[in-house]
């Protein structure tokens, strides 16, 4: 079945880095498109960023850009994001989502199952 | 950005009544416009994409409307399962995106 399978919980010390890894299956990877959302505690979603599974493309959030980083690797069909100068604001569950096309308005219909990122000192 | 304002931000209702969600846009995002379901400790859920398009698998007592700046998303009768919290989202600024800051439907 289509599914977005994430890397295991994270705990990171302020400044620090973290890489995420969200592996596909049950489709063709290159077809579609991933989105990075995190939610911190007991907030609401935010989008951080996308990437072309095709060609590599990226679009950051303003407010990320400079300290986050979105790969992908088709030979294993796995999406990477990484986040760096960890602050404790960013503390909060990370999501990966495939995107549908832009006549299903993009929308995110497979989730992962969300990775928590921890930052503490 | 295109920013997102849902309301009411929280409401209670009871099992079989017929629930309305409303986001608004910042400006015009014709119909690009998705509407997610998220339950506690798991991962949203679509339930409409363009607008008014109920994706495979969702109960037809969801719905939803509007173009333009303003959207509804409408729960024709309440099921248990459906308490929750509802986000819309819009990909009209594609590939950027903005969440609303989502409903949460409680018991009443």
């Amino acid at each position: 079945q289509v599914q977005l399978v994430q890397s295991g919980a994270e705990v990171k010390k302020p400044g620090a880095s973290v890489k995420v890894s969200c592996k596909a299956s049950g489709y063709t990877f290159t077809s579609y498109s991933i989105s990075w959302v995190r939610q911190a505690p007991g907030q609401g979603l935010e989008w951080m960023g996308w990437i072309s599974a095709y060609n590599g493309n990226t679009n950051y959030v303003q407010k990320l850009q400079g300290r986050l980083t979105m790969t992908t690797d088709t030979s294993t069909t796995t999406a990477y994001m990484e986040l760096r100068s960890l602050r404790s604001d960013d503390t909060a569950v990370y999501y990966c989502a495939r995107a549908l096309d832009i006549v299903a308005a993009d929308a995110f219909d497979i989730w992962g199952q969300g990775t928590l990122v921890t930052v503490s000192s | 950005d295109i920013h997102m304002t849902q309301s009411p931000s929280s409401l209670s209702a009871s099992v079989g009544d017929r629930v309305t969600i409303t986001c608004r846009a910042s400006q015009s995002i014709s119909s690009y416009l998705n509407w997610y379901q998220q339950k506690p400790g798991k991962a949203p859920k679509l339930l409409i994409y363009a607008a008014s398009n109920l994706q495979s698998g969702v109960p037809s007592r969801f719905s939803g409307s509007g173009s333009g700046t303003d959207f509804t998303l409408t729960i024709s009768s309440l099921q248990p399962e459906d308490f929750a919290i509802y986000y819309c989202q819009q990909s009209y600024s594609t590939p950027r995106y903005t969440f609303g800051q989502g409903t949460k439907l409680e018991i009443k």
